[in-house]
């Protein structure tokens, strides 16, 4: 069964470090979502690409976060510098255009920040 | 704008008894409704979802849920839990926006099953 890949599986950081996050959708899945889920939380979405194309980033704090796709295929998140609320899981997930059959998500990457 | 509630954080159930995970939404055009499950320390996987048709929806592990659109819920229920089953369950709902799909998640509700 095809997965999403996400890499690290964990990070631990110091406070004003960059750290950067890697997502392998599924091939043929057009449409990747970077989220954030803070512990006890459902998932926020960051950013959602469309082909490599950013078509909503409205909740991405982009004075410290950034994200990119450049050939239409994987994707990094990166934080720069990260802070001690950046602590969660980023999940990574992608799906079809239309987004309708659901996402599938791959098993994220829990950052610490310390 | 749209939202999602799930009215339960936590829900304790013993083994083989029934169990309903509560899921309210509000929004001002139509929507899709999804269930996902989540297990520690994992992505968010797929249960069902409703996109149109029968209000009764069949997903996988024996979940299934109802399409309420006059009360604007979406319950998932089981008639018999498993150990398996404990898990966070996050209640989604999505609509057209710009030409995209914009999903709110709910807070989760935890399923402990208790044997």
């Amino acid at each position: 069964e095809a997965e999403v890949a996400q890499s690290p599986r964990y990070k631990i950081t110091e406070k004003s470090q960059a750290v950067a996050f890697w997502c392998d959708p599924i091939s043929g899945h057009a449409t990747l979502y970077w989220y954030r889920q803070i512990l006890g939380q459902g998932p926020e979405l960051l950013v959602q690409f469309q082909d490599e194309s950013v078509v909503d980033d409205s909740q991405l704090p982009k004075d410290r976060f950034s994200a990119e796709r450049l050939k239409g295929v994987d994707s990094t998140l990166k934080i720069q510098p990260a802070e001690l609320g950046d602590s969660a899981m980023y999940l990574c997930a992608s799906s079809l255009v239309s987004g309708l059959d659901g996402y599938t998500f791959g098993s994220g990457t829990r950052l610490t920040v310390v | 704008a749209q939202s999602v509630t799930q009215l339960d954080s936590q829900v304790p159930v013993f083994e083989e008894a029934p169990v309903e995970l509560r899921c309210n939404y509000s929004s001002s055009v139509s929507v899709y409704l999804f269930w996902y499950v989540q297990y520690p320390n994992q992505g968010l996987q797929l249960l069902l979802k409703y996109l149109s048709g029968s209000t009764l929806v069949k997903g996988i592990n024996g979940f299934e849920a109802e399409f309420n659109k006059s009360q604007t819920s979406f319950h998932l229920r089981k008639p018999s839990v498993h150990i398996s089953d404990t898990a966070e369950y996050f209640c989604a709902v999505t609509r057209l926006s710009g030409g995209y799909q914009k999903v709110t998640f709910g807070t989760g509700t935890k399923l402990q099953v208790i044997p």
